[in-house]
């Protein structure tokens, strides 16, 4: 079982609905990211989180996107007009260190924009 | 920027046979390597990591990887594969300062 857990597992909503994808950490981890994955495609990086605050983004990770930590634990994806091109896997990870850390995954969450 | 190449998209053996999955990235510097390996239906696992040190790392599942730095490659291995190896594998590097880059991915398909 993966120590990062990811809640729903599968989300399904309309187009141009909003929805919060949320992810608890691992609790002594420092950094946090969101990943993605389209079905059959590469895993692309959306986001890193550190110290209350993103610390890099991708290009994919535009206006629509937002993410926040409300709590000591969670850790939270906003989409909030959800496109067709957003079905994908979402993975939130976290990592001890910044360096020599490996990513610890969660089971992810299915987005299916319909 | 960085990038991650993995030669095959598709490989298919037979139990017991050997694998080898190529990786290769195109920014050097001080590099972490990762390979990861993704059950159907499942989160990605770390299966090995390389920080320094000796350029062989042995990995969990039999699974082993080499550092070539010459050839900016990490190359996956194991001697024997089983079944139950039938997954996806993705290589990951990580240069000092960013994050984590992903290949494409290499499906591996084991026949009994």
């Amino acid at each position: 079982e993966p120590e990062v857990t990811q809640t729903p597992s599968h989300q399904v909503t309309q187009m141009g609905q909003e929805v919060i994808l949320r992810c608890v950490p691992i609790s002594n981890h420092l950094y946090f990211y969101w990943y993605r994955q389209i079905l059959g495609q590469k895993v692309e990086f959306l986001v890193s989180f550190y110290n209350n605050e993103i610390s890099e983004k991708s290009e994919i990770f535009d206006d629509q996107f937002s993410v926040e930590r409300p709590d000591g634990s969670n850790f939270t994806l906003k989409i909030r007009s959800t496109k067709l091109e957003d079905s994908a896997m979402y993975f939130c990870a976290s990592s001890a260190y910044r360096e020599k850390s490996p990513l610890h995954f969660g089971n992810g969450t299915r987005l299916t924009v319909t | 920027a960085q990038s991650v190449s993995q030669h095959n998209h598709h490989v298919i053996l037979s139990e017991a046979a050997s694998l080898e999955l190529g990786c290769n990235y195109s920014y050097g510097g001080t590099v972490n390597l990762f390979w990861y390996v993704q059950y159907p239906g499942q989160h990605l696992q770390l299966l090995l990591k390389y920080f320094s040190g000796d350029p062989l790392v042995k990995g969990i599942k039999g699974f082993e990887a080499e550092f070539i730095k010459s050839k900016f490659s990490f190359n996956l291995r194991k001697p024997s594969v089983q079944w139950s190896d039938t997954a996806e594998y993705f290589c990951a590097v990580n240069n000092y300062g960013q994050n984590f880059v992903f290949g494409p991915g290499t499906r591996l398909s084991v026949l009994p």
